[in-house]
């Protein structure tokens, strides 16, 4: 399979736990970018690594949320102290883009489900 | 007020029936545009990027203006597998490569 893949698919933890995801892009795309997406809505970009590079964040990136991409490849998305509201699905996508061009496409995970009880 | 706002319907089809569906975007500096189709419960797939000069794809056609900001959707001879939520997506060149996304439009096609 050489879609982007994400782990875990289902997410259940209580209120205040730390959770961390994981999403492994199509191997040649060198940007990065989580989502999250509430019932009913659309995907909100939370951020976005380009190789390594964490070059935007968020308003909603809250300080108890971290995102990595140590190599350029995967990539890890950590909340602490989670809370109801973080309940969502987290989707991560995946694209290559060089710097001069803006139009790309992106491809998405089939994401993580999480619950906070 | 959402810089890409959509009607949510649910529009309800006949099957073999055309259907259409629009959405607006706010921000001028908007240079890429896509359809996504996402089925419940799953991950937003790539319909179609959409081009200035209108774009067609077997049953799909997307046109984009550009002086009103809005972005349409044309499905001709709609099948059952066709219901779906469809996300308007738009992108601009001060961004670099972030999305805004529609909350999405329900097509439920009816036998």
């Amino acid at each position: 399979d050489t879609g982007v893949s994400q782990d875990p698919r289902h997410k259940i933890t209580k209120r205040g736990q730390n959770v961390t995801f994981r999403c492994d892009p199509i191997s040649e795309h060198n940007r990065l970018y989580w989502y999250r997406q509430t019932l009913g809505q659309g995907p909100e970009f939370l951020t976005y690594f380009q190789n390594e590079a964490q070059l935007e964040k968020s308003r909603l990136l809250s300080d108890r949320f971290s995102a990595e991409r140590p190599k350029g490849s995967f990539s890890t998305l950590e909340i602490q102290r989670t809370e109801q509201g973080d309940s969502a699905m987290y989707l991560c996508a995946s694209s290559f883009r060089l710097a001069y061009e803006y139009q790309e496409t992106q491809y998405f995970g089939p994401g993580t489900r999480l619950l906070v009880l | 007020r959402k810089e890409v706002e959509q009607d949510p319907g649910p529009f309800n089809v006949p099957e073999g029936a055309t259907v259409a569906f629009n959405c607006t975007y706010s921000n001028s500096a908007s240079q890429s545009f896509f359809w996504y189709r996402q089925d419940c419960r799953k991950e937003p797939k790539l319909l179609m990027s959409v081009y200035s000069s209108g774009n067609e794809d077997g049953r799909f056609t997307a046109q984009l203006n550009r002086a009103s900001q809005y972005i349409s959707l044309l499905i001709r001879d709609s099948k059952l597998s066709d219901s779906a939520t469809y996300l308007c997506v738009v992108g601009t060149t001060d961004s670099w490569g972030k999305l805004q996304f529609g909350a999405g439009t329900q097509v439920v096609v009816t036998p």
